[in-house]
């Protein structure tokens, strides 16, 4: 299974832009960047995907580096909502699974 | 509407008992999954089934037996219950057969939480 890296926890201010970093630098050229979020008692739920090119929904956005041994998921204005456990996993073409890792648990002070 | 429903939402038993937790969805997706997330949060699958056939077995005991009457519905019934059993456990469903298309997104559960005593 693919690895990613990504802090055990970061903490941002509601409102202010929050950028979470992952590291895969095993990634495969068909593997996909997901990411998904688990709010505190509730199932973990998709937030966003891509594959080379940066994309944008209405959750967050998604930043891929160049050599795509790197990504960042970015909420534009962190509210407590986005209080959560953040999982970046890489899903192979091909493959039966998501496979999560340990994720960045983001902490948003009022 | 819940797309994504699981019940119970709690389920407290005595060791050696044998229990049941239901899953449904209504999204008409093909493929359904159990998650166990144990103590330490971490969240690992454990089976998957695609138009009710069994696709992924993970190395799960043979206490744990999923079954899928249709498509919409994949339970999971575990027997002799021990105590390291204690988790949540999410159901999840996609549309495709995940392998089919690396794009294709999971829809989570609210979970059940079983204690075993």
């Amino acid at each position: 299974d693919a690895k990613t890296t990504q802090p055990n926890s970061m903490e941002s201010n509601e409102e202010e832009p929050v950028h979470l970093p992952c590291n895969h630098s095993t990634i495969s050229g068909t593997d996909y960047i997901h990411w998904y979020r688990q709010l505190p008692s509730q199932g973990p739920e998709y937030v966003i995907h891509g594959l080379t090119s940066n994309v944008n929904n209405r959750m967050a956005s998604l930043a891929i580096a160049e050599d795509r041994k790197s990504s960042t998921l970015i909420l534009h204005r962190a509210t407590l909502r986005d209080a959560a456990v953040y999982y970046c996993i890489l899903v192979q073409g091909g493959s039966e699974k998501l496979v999560f890792g340990k994720g960045t648990k983001l902490t948003v002070n009022p | 509407d819940t797309a994504v429903s699981q019940t119970p939402k709690y389920l407290v038993t005595q060791m050696g008992n044998d229990k049941s937790i239901k899953c449904e969805q209504n999204l008409g997706h093909d493929t359904m999954y159990w998650y166990k997330q144990d103590s330490k949060k971490f969240l690992k699958i454990m089976f998957s089934y695609n138009n009710k056939e069994l696709i992924i077995n993970e190395t799960v005991p043979n206490r744990f037996s999923p079954k899928s009457p249709d498509k919409a519905h994949l339970n999971l019934h575990i027997n002799s219950l021990e105590l390291g059993d204690s988790a949540v456990y999410f159901c999840a469903s996609s549309e495709r057969f995940f392998s089919g298309s690396p794009t294709d997104t999971q829809y989570f559960g609210p979970g059940t939480r079983l204690t075993v005593l």
